[in-house]
């Protein structure tokens, strides 16, 4: 079984920007969960989507958006970068929704806001 | 603020050696999960525990899981290089899941 993608593994971007990242599950798995990890903060929960709905949010300002599409695949939207979103960004996805099941990680994706 | 607390956030020690991480909490979660994360690549998770006391082993790793299920221990018995990385503890409820800080473990050969 395939693991859990992210595009880009890499990204730099300007202060401003926006920035869209993409995450496809593993096969089957209907939840997507995102989390933001910088070495201050650690790993904080973004966002979870299953079945396409928002479950549930992290505290995280408006500017940081998702979605999710009917195969399951998910993507992230940060718009107005800041400096302080500079972070590693990992997606889980999981068989079932919520923070009790098993979930698969990520090889996450790196932006870099310059 | 972590909701849950990991200590040490650093640890060396020599190959062969024993370790213990900490993980403690003033919520009671569902359960509590334990993740490796090595360099570039995302959590791993090791394993779930659910019952109050409950105390798991994998090889030469023991996870135990406090009374009250607010706290958590994670053991490595004669550690090897191969144990180098990121321990991170997370607590789940229905909605998502919690981790704290993280310890990083260095075991030198």
């Amino acid at each position: 079984k395939a693991g859990v993608t992210q595009t880009p593994r890499y990204l730099i971007k300007t202060r401003g920007q926006q920035v869209t990242l993409s995450c496809s599950p593993i096969s089957g798995h209907r939840s997507v969960s995102w989390y933001q990890q910088t070495p201050g903060q650690g790993l904080q929960f973004l966002f979870e989507y299953f079945s396409e709905t928002q479950r549930n949010k992290g505290n995280f300002p408006g500017r940081f958006s998702g979605r999710q599409f009917s195969n399951s695949r998910s993507e992230m939207n940060v718009s107005t970068l800041e400096l302080g979103d500079s972070a590693l960004y990992l997606c889980a996805s999981s068989s079932r929704p919520g923070g009790s099941y098993e979930q698969y990680f990520g090889p996450g994706t790196r932006l870099t806001v310059t | 603020t972590q909701l849950l607390e990991q200590s040490p956030q650093f640890l060396s020690i020599q190959e062969g050696e024993n370790l213990t991480v900490y993980c403690n909490s003033s919520s009671v979660f569902s359960s509590l999960q334990w993740y490796r994360q090595e360099p570039g690549e995302g959590p791993v998770l090791l394993v779930t525990v659910v019952t109050g006391g409950e105390v798991k082993k994998l090889k030469r790793l023991t996870f135990q899981f406090g009374d009250a299920r607010k706290d958590s221990s994670l053991h490595i018995t004669a550690a090897q290089p191969g144990d180098t990385g990121l321990y991170l503890c997370a607590g789940a409820n229905d909605y998502k899941l919690s981790f704290g800080a993280g310890t990083t473990v260095t075991v030198r050969a």
